[in-house]
Order: structure tokens, then sequence, then C-alpha cells
């Protein structure tokens, strides 16, 4: 069954601690996206991969890290250093930059 | 001004209505548009992709774009219940900017 899968469905962080977000995909994509999302601004572009062993900074790329090891993985390390860490994270993939986009099922964050 | 602006809503209509939702844009370069439907609580699901001027048909949905106004619409036929949920746009060129999203609620 193709698709992407985010782990874990929810996660709780200390102030201060660094949390990885996984996210894995069998759709034999090139391309892979992190977003976040806030009640009323939308979905905001934090990284993208065009292809393994390369990403770029989105828009909102301070305080989080990725890596791109492999063609199927794209984990997020959201660090310390974010100010405002609690969102919904949703990963996404695609075939080549500017295809359609496929989401995952995303991750809640939230930083007690 | 932001680049990608949609309606939020709330948009309740009546099942059975159709629904037009709408986007615009500021960028002229953007050559490529998504339409997507989000429940609460889950990741976004691909309604439509389109790259050109014109419509676009599938099912019940219709994709518009008119890149010389930079207006995105998308029309739902039949509107059911179970299209209640947001609906976002997204227009790009190598990567994607997203509208906010316009909530819908079909009543039965």
């Amino acid at each position: 069954d193709g698709g992407i899968t985010q782990s874990p469905k929810y996660l709780f962080r200390k102030e201060g601690q660094n949390v990885t977000l996984s996210c894995e995909q069998n759709l034999n994509h090139d391309a892979m996206y992190w977003y976040r999302q806030d009640p009323g601004q939308g979905l905001r572009l934090i990284y993208y991969s065009q292809i393994v062993n390369d990403f770029q900074k989105g828009d909102i790329a301070e305080g989080y890290s990725v890596s791109r090891e492999k063609k199927e993985s794209f984990p997020l390390t959201v660090t310390s250093a974010q100010k405002n860490p609690t969102a919904f994270y949703l990963c996404a993939s695609s075939e080549t930059l500017n295809t359609e986009a496929f989401f995952g099922q995303g991750t809640r964050l939230t930083v007690v | 001004q932001k680049e990608v602006e949609q309606d939020p809503g709330p948009l309740s209509v009546p099942e059975g209505a159709i629904v037009s939702l709408n986007c615009t844009y500021s960028n002229s370069a953007f050559q490529y548009f998504m339409w997507y439907r989000q429940y609460s609580r889950k990741g976004p699901e691909l309604l439509m992709y389109t790259y050109s001027s014109g419509n676009k048909e599938d099912g019940r949905f219709t994709a518009q774009v008119d890149k010389s106004s930079k207006y995105i619409s998308l029309f739902i036929r039949d509107s059911q219940p179970s299209d209640s949920a947001t609906y976002l746009c997204a227009a790009g060129t190598y990567k994607y900017i997203f509208g906010t999203g316009t909530r819908l609620k079909v009543l039965a």
C-alpha cells in the first residue's frame, strides 16, 4: 500500500529538548517537503529536498534541521532554538518539484 | 500582501448545492496549482492538480484557473455532508505557497 507515513501521531516535548519527527514514503518520489500548520496561517514550508543528499531551506527554517540520506526518508528535527514549536507538522512528497504533492497524516507536537 | 489569498469562511450550503471556492495569487510566475481537502486533525488530501489556464474536471470537482487575472477556483457539484472540511489552494513554481484554507459546511 503506497503512501507517506509520519510518526508518531502525537508527540510531547519538554522545553529545551530536541525532538525528531519521522517521515517515510514508498512512492519512489524524488522530492520531499516539511510544512508546519498553525490555526489561521495555512501551511508554511520549513524545508524541502529535491533529491537524496540535497535539501533547501523553506520560508521558516530557523530552529529546524533535516537530513536526506535515503530517498524514502526525510526526518525533521525540531531543536530547542525553535521559539514556538507547538504545531501540526506535515510531510509531503512528489515525483519531482512542481508535480502534485501528497501528504502524510501529520504529527501534532506539543511543548510542555 | 500574501502571495496566495483565500477567504477563511466558514461557508455553509445546503446538501446538493454547487459550491464555489476561490483563491487569488499575486505572483505571475506561478505555473502549478492544486486543491486539497483537509478534515480536522488529518493530512490534506489532493483533489486537483493543474498547470494550465482553463477547466479540469474530475467527478464532482472542477478546477478552474485564470492566469490573466491570477484567480483559481474549485467547484463542487451535488455537495454532500461528507464534503464538510477545510479546502486549501496552493500555487507555485518549484515550491508551493498555500492559502489559509476555506472551511465548508454542507448541511443535510
